[in-house]
């Protein structure tokens, strides 16, 4: 049973550390999406990949957040300081989507719920 | 101005009570509708894509529509098992990425 796998699933931390957030995309799949939620904004787009190469992080803080694709097993979300309105839940999705074709069908990772104390 | 608005934001049914829920969008040019189901604690499930209006989708009890403005999610006879929030996106074109809605959380009572 495929599935896109998070870690970790909670994390409560204090304002000004680092936080990676981890993501395991299902194999074969060509597009890596990282997403945050939160009651106010929903569901935002941060940033994603397509084969590895970062396509678009202008959802991103860039100050603070970056993500990387090190190879196709792992997607990293890094936040680093961390504030308090990082808080949310941060999702990783993916799909196989070619290039200029419908691409919505996409899985997501049960999601890393953080909390910035 | 949000490109996807979803209404109501909360619904309360009975089981067995049919309803329907809203999605309105103003992308200028629309690839793809998706509809996503997302269960507490876990992340958005996807359910349906539409793509051109006229278009409808059926899975079980739920039946989704598209015109050039607005998505419906139909959900006939409910069952308490049908309570998730109901997520909307839409893909335009030139993009690659979906922008979602805010949802609706949907309760269906016994």
């Amino acid at each position: 049973d495929a599935r896109v796998t998070q870690t970790p699933r909670h994390k409560v931390t204090e304002m000004g550390q680092e936080v990676t957030m981890r993501c395991q995309p299902i194999l074969g799949h060509n597009t890596v999406f990282w997403y945050r939620q939160t009651m106010m904004q929903g569901l935002e787009l941060l940033a994603y990949f397509r084969n590895r190469a970062p396509l678009d992080d202008s959802g991103m803080p860039k100050d603070r957040f970056s993500a990387e694709m090190p190879d196709a097993t792992l997607a990293t979300l890094k936040i680093q300081p961390s504030e308090p309105r990082d808080s949310a839940v941060y999702f990783c999705a993916s799909g196989l989507v070619q290039i200029g074709e419908v691409g919505g069908e996409l899985f997501f990772g049960e999601g890393s719920r953080l909390t910035v104390l | 101005e949000d490109q996807v608005t979803q209404s109501p934001e909360a619904l309360r049914l009975q089981e067995g009570e049919s309803s329907s829920l809203n999605c309105s969008y103003t992308v200028s040019g629309l690839r793809g509708l998706f509809w996503y189901r997302q269960d507490p604690g876990k992340g958005p499930e996807f359910l349906f894509t539409l793509y051109s209006a006229g278009e409808e989708k059926e899975k079980e009890r739920l039946k989704a529509t598209l015109t050039k403005k607005e998505s419906f999610l139909h959900i006939t006879a409910p069952k308490p098992e049908d309570s998730a929030t109901y997520l909307c996106a839409v893909q335009e074109k030139g993009y690659s990425t979906l922008t979602f809605g805010k949802g609706t959380m949907l309760l269906v009572s016994p």
